[in-house]
């Protein structure tokens, strides 16, 4: 079936640096891939999807693209805020349907 | 737009009583609606997927006569936990999806549920 592995948490950066968080994932036909973002005792927001290979998704300087040789959309920032700390998930949803499936998650934390 | 909601947002009740909570969407018809547990620092567990008018469809090792889901319209769907322990004290969240022009997932803001 279907899966999602995201990088292992959490991660700590200080402001303005760079982010990287990886995510792979296992599908048998053409998914579509998000990230969502998910602040402290609240739901999730979709931070930036992509639907084919190659495609960029981007959102409040975050970019991720769909790497379909690497079955990969890892997530980048290239400068991060304090406001930035949340947890992350990586999600996939098959071309038929609306099923999600999510990674693991990773925590950010941000120091000032 | 798309936005969904969900009540209560945070709910304490006794071992043994049932809680009802309510995901609504505000803006859009949702023919397609989800309903996810997540335990603390852990990833979104998909417990049951409803339409409108129909039975829900429940995963596998959900018990479905404990999570009761009520999808009686295209903008509102309950969850009823029935005679709650604290093993069910967790984070529910909904989902709603429109599913004519887009099976876009927009999700509720979370209900934190505690047994004591």
């Amino acid at each position: 079936g279907d899966s999602v592995t995201q990088m292992e948490g959490p991660v700590t950066l200080s402001e303005e640096a760079f982010l990287t968080i990886n995510c792979t994932y296992t599908a048998t036909g053409y998914p579509s891939l998000f990230w969502y973002v998910q602040y402290p005792g609240e739901g999730l927001q979709l931070l930036l999807k992509a639907t084919k290979a190659d495609d960029k998704g981007s959102n409040k300087g975050f970019e991720a693209t769909y790497r379909k040789e690497t079955t990969s959309f890892h997530l980048e920032k290239g400068s991060v805020q304090v406001s930035d700390s949340a947890v992350y998930f990586c999600a996939l949803r098959e071309t038929s349907g609306s099923r999600l499936t999510f990674g693991e998650g990773t925590q950010l934390t941000v120091n000032p | 737009g798309a936005v969904v909601s969900q009540h209560p947002s945070w709910v304490i009740c006794k071992s043994g009583t049932s809680v009802k909570i309510e995901c609504r969407s505000l803006d859009f018809q949702a023919t397609t609606m989800f309903w996810y547990r997540q335990f603390p620092k852990q990833s979104l567990m998909l417990m049951a997927t409803s339409n409108e008018g129909s039975k829900a469809t429940y995963e596998q090792g959900v018990e479905k006569d404990k999570f009761l889901i009520n999808h009686a319209s295209l903008t509102l769907s309950t969850l009823t936990v029935t005679s709650a322990h604290p093993e069910d004290s967790s984070f529910y969240i909904c989902s709603a999806t429109p599913g004519h022009q887009t099976y876009e997932q927009y999700f509720g803001p979370g209900t934190r549920l505690t047994v004591t």
